[in-house]
């Protein structure tokens, strides 16, 4: 079945310094791509998303690409600050008239002051 | 304007209990969904409603139900509780159509014993 995943389960970085999340997805007929933040204790939260007919897109200190190749989305983030530090999951719109998303199992992000 | 609210936050059952729990959100989106989220496993779709007045089981459905009570409200209900339901309950909701972002709830948090 269809799956997204991560490269790497956790990301140390440095305050001030660029973030780079990835990850890998398997269904090539998947059309939308979302990125979410999850603080402790909360619910996720929306950070950008992306259709497939784009390779890029920014957002305030944040962008996603798609590489529909290799299928794989990253995520960056500029200045990197502490209060970025979460888990960031990805999520594609599967298959089906609904595009239910399906997540990814997260990356822990920690922002070394 | 607040969102996807959950109620409650925290929740402890005997094994065999039952018990409901609550989803309000005041965006006027049309699908609404339940997820699961255990360490390790990621989000996992129990039950969704694409629109008032219809539900569909997601990927794991069983030992839950759902009411979809109005546009607003969706309910995710346990009849027999078991010890493998514990785990981090979220709400959430979208416009509709499958290249929208879910807005999530901030959960409740489930223990079985």
């Amino acid at each position: 079945g269809e799956s997204v995943g991560l490269h790497l389960p956790t990301l140390s970085v440095q305050e001030g310094d660029n973030s780079i999340i990835n990850c890998a997805y398997s269904n090539s007929a998947s059309d939308y791509f979302i990125w979410y933040k999850q603080e402790s204790g909360k619910g996720p939260q929306f950070i950008i998303d992306i259709r497939s007919n784009m390779d890029k897109r920014q957002g305030q200190r944040v962008t996603v690409l798609l590489n529909k190749t290799v299928k794989h989305l990253s995520l960056q983030i500029a200045a990197t600050q502490p209060g970025d530090s979460a888990v960031y999951f990805c999520a594609e719109s599967g298959g089906g008239s609904q595009g239910n998303l399906i997540f990814g199992k997260g990356t822990k992000l920690s922002v070394k002051p | 304007n607040a969102g996807v609210t959950q109620t409650p936050k925290f929740q402890v059952l005997k094994t065999g209990q039952s018990m409901t729990l609550q989803c309000a959100q005041d965006m006027n989106h049309n699908s609404m969904y339940w997820y699961r989220q255990d360490p390790g496993m990621g989000l996992r779709l129990i039950y969704y409603s694409a629109s008032e007045g219809t539900t569909d089981k997601g990927e794991v459905p069983n030992g839950y139900n759902v009411s979809r009570l109005n546009k607003r409200e969706f309910s995710l209900r346990l009849e027999s509780a078991a010890p493998s339901q514990t785990s981090v309950y979220f709400c959430a909701s979208r416009r509709g159509d499958r290249g929208s972002p879910l807005h999530f709830g901030n959960g409740t948090r489930l223990t079985v014993t």
